[in-house]
């Protein structure tokens, strides 16, 4: 089975800072990897697919890079509204990394 | 505006069963592959099933193989996932979601619909 593995689980930062997170998965994926952001008591919202296509009014400051296993997000530079749970995606079998907690 | 609209959440004991449905508007649902996904209280996101436009292909997570169903009624534009043998550990939030026009991502996704199974 397919299995993303997410990391950190939890990312401290701070306003204006330039953040990444990774997503590896078990097995190649090519680069249909997508990218959520999820607020607390809200469904996620697509910001990234096919690993680095910026979803439609999702902000620049956001990209994704990567392909095959190894993917990551990266926010340039920090907003309060973005301080949020961010998952990634593999729309061949559709699993979910674990998610990270990005928090302040 | 695209919109999917999940109902059908309640309360519910274990061997219970329920039928969620995800009414879709602003978009050509019948065009539309769809997904059910899930959150348990505090828990990451968790694929449950797929869906293609004319429900001739359906798939599966292993959690729930044999006891839900997916459908769907093209002319209703409403999605379904059926319930049967409940577990406690089926207790989540369940969201409806729409798979992109052009690709294999989903792009929408509705407000959730919260099952608990519970005794």
């Amino acid at each position: 089975d397919m299995q993303m593995t997410q990391s950190p689980s939890t990312l401290s930062a701070s306003i204006g800072d330039r953040v990444t997170i990774t997503c590896r998965a078990s097995q190649s994926v090519r680069d249909w990897l997508a990218w959520y952001q999820q607020k607390p008591g809200k469904a996620p919202n697509l910001l990234i697919y096919k690993a680095s296509v910026l979803q439609s009014g999702a902000p620049s400051r956001f990209s994704g890079s990567g392909s095959g296993t190894e993917f990551t997000l990266t926010i340039s530079s920090l907003q309060p509204d973005d301080f949020a749970t961010y998952y990634c995606q593999e729309y061949n079998s559709y699993s979910f990394g674990q998610g990270t907690k990005l928090e302040i | 505006e695209v919109q999917l609209v999940e109902s059908g959440g309640n309360l519910v004991q274990p061997g219970g069963s329920l039928r969620l449905s995800c009414s879709a508007s602003g978009f050509t649902f019948r065009n539309s592959w769809m997904h059910w996904v899930r959150q348990a209280p505090g828990q990451g996101l968790v694929w449950v099933s797929r869906i293609n436009t004319d429900a001739t292909n359906t798939m599966y997570a292993h959690s729930v193989r044999g006891r839900f169903t997916i459908s769907r009624d093209n002319a209703k534009n409403t999605l379904y996932l059926q319930m049967n043998s409940l577990r406690v550990e089926d207790t989540a939030t369940y969201y409806c979601a729409r798979v992109a026009d052009y690709d294999f991502f989903v792009d929408v996704w509705g407000q959730g619909t919260t099952v608990i199974v519970s005794s």
